[in-house]
């Protein structure tokens, strides 16, 4: 594998199912990045980690939870999702000790919220 | 805080023409900036970066962009359109040495014509 993989990439669940999305970034990077891509509205970052540690919550509901046990790993956790969830979901990363923070993109993960 | 603002949500352009997708930033410090490409049902990809070198960036598949200070923009350009160039662009701020965040534009999309 090479660059940043995102599983599953299309997830249909209920409102009361419990699911998680995963990325792994093979890249050697410390940084990581959950972001939401809704039609029709600019891309929302949601959380993100660095050495393992977040940094940053966007005021994301606690039913997204995310988990970073390393730096190459990235999950986020669903739970109770309401139908406007439905949206692509985005992981990125990058190397924080570069001059410029750019992010490396997966393919998303589809969530259709039933 | 920085911000971006991309000028037109939808550009069209004729098979072989100039393409221009408009990119003006907001930043109390020198920004860095970036270029990134979506195709349907995919992530994003970096196309370009500008990070204080050269103000003119070369990217890949033949696009190019322009730092101008003066107007506080980042225009992305290519000589001549391809249909695989048919995407969504969007442009992105940062701040050197500030933190990991990129600062998305809504992003436009690009239709080519045949």
């Amino acid at each position: 594998e090479t660059g940043v993989t995102q599983t599953p990439r299309h997830l249909v669940m209920g409102m009361t199912n419990k699911k998680s999305l995963k990325c792994e970034q093979h890249l050697g990077h410390n940084a990581m990045y959950w972001y939401k891509q809704s039609a029709k509205k600019p891309l929302e970052l949601m959380f993100v980690y660095n050495f393992k540690e977040q940094t940053e919550n966007n005021s994301v509901p606690s039913r997204f939870s995310p988990e970073c046990p390393n730096s190459s790993h990235l999950f986020l956790h669903l739970h109770t999702l309401q139908p406007e969830d439905s949206a692509l979901y985005l992981c990125a990363s990058s190397q924080s000790n570069q001059v410029a923070y750019e992010q490396y993109f997966g393919p998303g993960t589809r969530l259709t919220v039933t | 805080a920085q911000s971006v603002t991309q000028l037109g949500s939808h550009v069209s352009v004729s098979e072989g023409a100039l393409v221009l997708l408009r990119c003006n930033y907001s930043s109390s410090v020198p920004p860095y900036l970036f270029w990134y490409v979506q195709y349907p049902n995919q992530g994003l990809q970096l196309l370009l970066k500008y990070t204080s070198a050269a103000t003119l960036v070369k990217g890949i598949n033949g696009f190019e962009a322009e730092f101008k200070k003066s107007e506080t923009s980042f225009h992305l350009t290519k000589p001549s359109a391809h249909m695989s160039d048919a995407a969504e662009y969007f442009c992105a701020v940062s701040e050197p040495f500030g933190n990991e965040k990129l600062t998305f534009g809504t992003g436009t999309r690009l239709t080519i014509i045949p």
